[in-house]
Order: structure tokens, then sequence, then C-alpha cells
């Protein structure tokens, strides 16, 4: 099956805007969708679909895709935006589920 | 509200068994397809197991195939995973999640947006 790739750690300083991507053959046909990880507590989805936002997630949150690369960008990122990103989408054969390795986010 | 919550983890020797569950309220369960997904100590995330809506279609990672079997039951609301010949390296936190799926223009999108708080499982002698 194939595999999301995810750069493990980027930066961003306070109020800044940073980029996450996430590369995958399968992205050419499945949007990804993202999900955001604070310690101890339980994955939460903050974008799917072409670039949607379940209630609750604020704005600065978008996401886009070109080609096999999807994107989360987080536009005045906070303090509390400091967590684990996950992408997300389906094998293209659609028998496996795949996550991304993960990209810490740290605001500086 | 909509909620999943797991249970039936703990503390299992290599090689025996256990059974985890995940109950789900405040939603239609049957209308939804339901994953397991696990995160080792210290690790990302990984999915295990998927279920259609009806349990027609099942899928499982190429670590736990053979070893592992998704079910639910759709009157109870509840989600199970049976989990046999267990390894040191499934010591895991395991969620269960609620999966939607989709094609919007040719394009689609698979993606789960209901989570439970996860029930911890450990593999040891």
């Amino acid at each position: 099956s194939s595999e999301l790739t995810q750069d493990p750690a980027v930066s961003v300083a306070l109020g800044q805007t940073v980029r996450i991507t996430c590369q995958g053959d399968s992205l050419r046909s499945y949007y990804a969708s993202w999900y955001q990880q604070k310690p101890g507590q339980a994955p939460v989805l903050v974008i799917y679909g072409k670039n949607n936002r379940p209630s609750g997630i604020p704005d600065r949150f978008s996401g886009s895709s070109s080609g096999k690369t999807a994107s989360l960008t987080i536009t005045g990122a906070q303090a509390e935006d400091e967590a684990d990103y996950y992408c997300n989408s389906r094998d293209s054969s659609a028998n496996h589920v795949l996550f991304g390795g993960g990209t810490k986010l740290t605001v500086l | 509200q909509v909620q999943l919550v797991e249970s039936g983890g703990g503390l299992v020797k290599p090689g025996g068994s256990l059974r985890l569950s995940c109950a789900g309220s405040g939603f239609t369960f049957s209308d939804y397809y339901m994953n397991w997904i696990r995160q080792a100590p210290g690790k990302g995330l990984e999915w295990v197991s998927y279920i259609s809506s009806r349990a027609s279609t099942r899928y499982y990672a190429d670590s736990v195939k053979g070893r592992f079997t998704i079910s639910r039951d759709n009157a109870k609301n509840s989600l199970y995973l049976q989990m046999n010949s267990l390894r040191a390296e499934d010591t895991a936190v395991y969620y269960c999640a609620r999966g939607v799926s989709g094609v919007v223009i040719m394009y689609y999108y698979y993606y789960m947006d209901v989570w439970g708080k996860g029930t911890t499982v450990t593999v040891s002698s």
C-alpha cells in the first residue's frame, strides 16, 4: 500500500503563517484530512474534504491540495495551536486507510 | 451529544487475547463506517482496521491481519476489536473513530470526524 509523508517538525513565530505538508500518491485521487493532537488527548479533525472545517475549528485553519501534495495552513498561529498534526486519506486501492507520520508544530 | 467510548483495554501477556469495545451514542450508528486506530507510546497514529456500515466490508493493516478481527453490532450501537496472538508491539492506546466517505466531482474523501478518548492495551510478561 502507499504512504503519506510529513516533515517531522515545523516551527512558527506567534502570529505568523505556517504550512504543514503531506505527500503521497493517494492524494492524486483523495482529499487529505487533517487532525490536531495535543499531549494526552485524542486527535481532533480540523480540515476535511477540499477545504472544510468542522464546527468549532477556527478559520485560521485551511487546507489545499495540488497533485500529490496536500497542505494545512495556519494563518496567524496561536500558542494553543502547538500540537502534533496528522494527515490522512485512503489508499488509492481503497482497502487501507493511511496516516502520515505526523508533524510536531512548535509556536515560538 | 455525539460520542464514542472505548473499553476493554488492559495488561495482557504476549500470545494472549483481548476484546475491545466502542459504544456510540448521539448519532445513527448504523449509518457510518467505523475504524480502529492505535498509537504506540511516543509514536504516531496507525490505522488498524475498518468496517463498513453493514459490516459487509472489513479491512486490516498488514501488521494485524490474521490476528485481529473487527466486528459491529448495530442494534447495540457497538464496535468491537478481537485481538489474538498479541505481541509487545501491539502495546498502544486504541481509539475508535467514526468514518465518513464520499466523492466530489471525481475526487474522493475519507475522514474520521468523531473519536473516542481511547483505551490502553499493554502487552507484557
